[in-house]
């Protein structure tokens, strides 16, 4: 079975400025994708942004970007200029081709004003 | 947009109780999932179902069991109650992916807004 691991049970980063949250996989798999997700406080997990892994090139949402390393395993998300409205609970999550997604168990981001 | 809705945000039961959680999900999506959400833990994943009346265990089915008997719906049921039981209840649902390249398959899961179930 497919693991996620994230190995940062929280971070912290200076409004306006950047942070790097980490996340790795294992597989067989050649073919899948991976995922970010944000769960604000009490409301609702929303999608961040995705990945498909035989893509080569880094997907990037506004201020949120990915580093994709496939030999590696590895996904990072880049928040850029971060606002206080990014603190939140941030979950990497792996699609496999049997079309269950596994989650990793969360990093809780906190924005210092 | 797709909406997942969950039938109780907060819900307060007894030990012993049979508990139903109920998800329903308006954009006919074939898969539809039962997380559990635990401090430290993530998710786990309880049951799944790709279809109407078919189901697959996940990580922790032991103390539950689902339904499935419409698309739109799927429910959660606790069939006695424990107060290891309490928990955060994640309901989601996808598109069914083909594999890479299909429709569907770079679609990402839609969740619900939670159940804060407690179990005194």
């Amino acid at each position: 079975a497919q693991t996620v691991t994230q190995s940062q049970p929280e971070m912290s980063v200076q409004e306006a400025e950047t942070v790097t949250l980490s996340c790795t996989y294992d597989t067989s798999e050649s073919d899948y994708y991976l995922f970010w997700y944000k769960q604000p406080p009490s409301r609702q997990m929303i999608l961040v942004i995705r990945q498909e892994a035989y893509k080569q090139q880094n997907a990037t949402e506004n201020r949120f970007s990915v580093n994709f390393q496939k030999a590696a395993k590895s996904f990072s998300l880049k928040i850029s200029d971060s606002q206080l409205g990014d603190a939140a609970m941030y979950f990497c999550a792996y699609r496999s081709s049997s079309n269950q997604f596994y989650f990793g168990t969360g990093t809780s981001l906190t924005v210092i004003p | 947009d797709v909406k997942v809705t969950q039938s109780s945000r907060y819900l307060v039961k007894r030990t012993g109780e049979k508990v139903f959680l109920e998800c329903v999900q308006d954009m006919d999506h074939e898969n539809m999932f039962w997380y559990r959400q635990d401090p430290g833990l993530g998710l786990r994943l309880i049951y799944f179902s790709y279809d109407v009346k078919m189901k697959e265990k996940g990580d922790i089915p032991e103390g539950y069991s689902v339904s499935r008997e419409k698309k739109e719906r799927f429910s959660l049921i606790l069939e006695s109650a424990s107060t290891n039981q309490t928990s955060m209840y994640l309901c989601a649902s996808s598109l069914f992916g083909y594999g890479i390249g299909t429709s569907g398959f770079h679609q990402p899961q839609h969740f619900g807004d939670g159940t804060r179930l407690s179990i005194l």
